[in-house]
């Protein structure tokens, strides 16, 4: 058991597709970001969240859409994404968004877009 | 910003030997922490080590320990004693005090060989 939990682990959707992916926690944590993993790149922050309110956008392309209804659950909504959005999406937590203990991670959805 | 680098993007070891993962960053900050993170095949991020950066003493955490060495922005993860189950990316990250995310390096990927 991780502590973070994504769903599903992986995803194919077409470019004119909607989709959603799932990331619970039940860490009592109360910050939760979502990471881009691509091939032989760093992981990409994507978003932060600080007891539910967005925090942090690093220019996501409006195609992903973030959704936070709670300090436990985190959503990733997708729509007419382009094949270079295949990749690894990670969903990680942390008490804190300044907590320095590092982040707990989820396993991951892989995306691949068709 | 900051940045962190990892040389290696592959490395390969023997069984019960000792394997030493580079990374060096850039930051001007004076005070900030250091992670090395694992990721198996099951994609799952695992915190390996932490170091603080205001402590002259060297990380330790059972097999993996570090060569922390500030003057030259140096973190290197020396994993002893290899083990098969030890096969995975390797990342290296920084995060300063200040409350800054989570920066990764690009990874090594480590194979270990029976």
């Amino acid at each position: 058991e991780t502590g973070v939990t994504q769903t599903p682990r992986h995803l194919v959707m077409g470019m004119t597709n909607k989709k959603s992916l799932k990331c619970e926690q039940h860490l009592g944590h109360n910050a939760m970001y979502w990471y881009k993993q691509s091939a032989k790149k760093p992981l990409e922050l994507m978003f932060v969240y600080n007891f539910k309110e967005q925090t942090e956008n690093n220019s996501v392309p409006s195609r992903f859409s973030p959704e936070c209804p709670n300090s436990s659950h985190l959503f990733l909504h997708l729509h007419t994404l382009q094949p270079e959005d295949s990749a690894l999406y990670l969903c990680a937590s942390s008490l804190r968004p300044d907590s320095n203990y590092g982040y707990t991670f989820g396993s991951g959805t892989r995306l691949t877009v068709v | 910003a900051q940045t962190v680098t990892q040389s290696q993007p592959e490395m390969s070891v023997q069984e019960a030997e000792t394997v030493t993962l580079s990374c060096t960053y850039d930051t001007s900050e004076s005070n900030y922490y250091l992670f090395w993170y694992k990721q198996p095949p099951s994609r799952q991020m695992i915190l390996v080590i932490r170091q603080e950066a205001y402590k002259q003493q060297n990380a330790t955490e059972n097999r993996f320990s570090v060569n922390f060495q500030k003057a030259a922005k140096s973190f290197s993860l020396k994993i002893s004693d290899s083990q098969l189950g030890d096969t995975a990316m390797y990342f290296c990250a920084f995060m300063t005090t200040s409350g800054s995310r989570l920066t990764f390096g690009e990874g090594t990927q480590l194979t270990v060989n029976p």
